[in-house]
């Protein structure tokens, strides 16, 4: 199975950026870059992905290596609404088509 | 537009009974999946339909666990007999047929089961 390393938590300040990074040591070349975030007591909520170019959208920009082995989730301003576990994962064909392999998360605290 | 829809939200069962989760996914979305995610972890896929096939079930454990999913619509997974280690949030999740492993999945709020 697909297989991702992210730190078990980070913090930050409300209104301050904030870079989650993610080690993706399996990656293959077709292989899409997930995130997803999940609140207390809800579902896991999509975010951003991407494949090899750095992506942006209303929520977040997802920063991709050039090698693939790593990517970077930026939250331009934090609030205190971000709190939540983040995950990255990723997707692609052959037997892991469709298939989220979500690991531990980073639990992301947010400080008034 | 619609999200995905479970129920219950919680249920409470004594070991050995049986226990069904049910799920509707939003409204176009031809694939499914149902994930288990037990506490502080992240969730694991158990089940991904593609319509009415299962076309990767290699995660759910068959001898006490079943899912269908008629019609290419709604979903149940069925847990029979209970086990203590089945305590878990059950979260069903949908997404469009898109090729390539880009595709979002959305996931709906799961059901919290806890085995006495």
């Amino acid at each position: 199975d697909a297989k991702t390393t992210q730190p078990n938590s980070m913090e930050s300040n409300e209104e301050e950026p904030v870079h989650l990074p993610c080690n993706h040591s399996t990656i293959s070349g077709t292989d899409y870059i997930h995130w997803y975030r999940q609140l207390p007591s809800q579902g896991p909520e999509y975010v951003i992905h991407g494949l090899t170019s750095n992506v942006n959208n209303r929520m977040a920009s997802l920063a991709i290596a050039e090698d693939r082995k790593s990517s970077t989730l930026i939250l331009h301003r934090a609030t205190l609404r971000d709190a939540a576990v983040y995950y990255c994962s990723q997707t692609g064909g052959g037997t892991s088509y469709g298939k989220l392999t979500f690991g531990q998360g980073t639990i992301l605290t947010v400080h008034p | 537009e619609a999200g995905v829809v479970q129920s219950p939200r919680y249920k409470i069962i004594e070991k050995k009974q049986p226990v069904a989760f049910w799920c509707n996914p939003i409204s176009g979305h031809n694939t499914l999946y149902w994930y288990r995610q037990n506490l502080g972890q992240g969730p694991e896929l158990l089940i991904r339909y593609e319509n009415e096939e299962a076309v990767d079930d290699s995660q759910l454990p068959k001898d006490r666990f079943s899912a269908e999913r008629l019609k290419g619509v709604d979903s149940t997974l069925k847990i029979q007999p209970a086990e203590l280690g089945d305590s878990a949030v059950y979260l069903c999740a949908s997404s469009r047929v898109a090729g390539g492993g880009g595709e979002t999945q959305y996931f709906g709020p799961g059901t919290r089961l806890l085995v006495l």
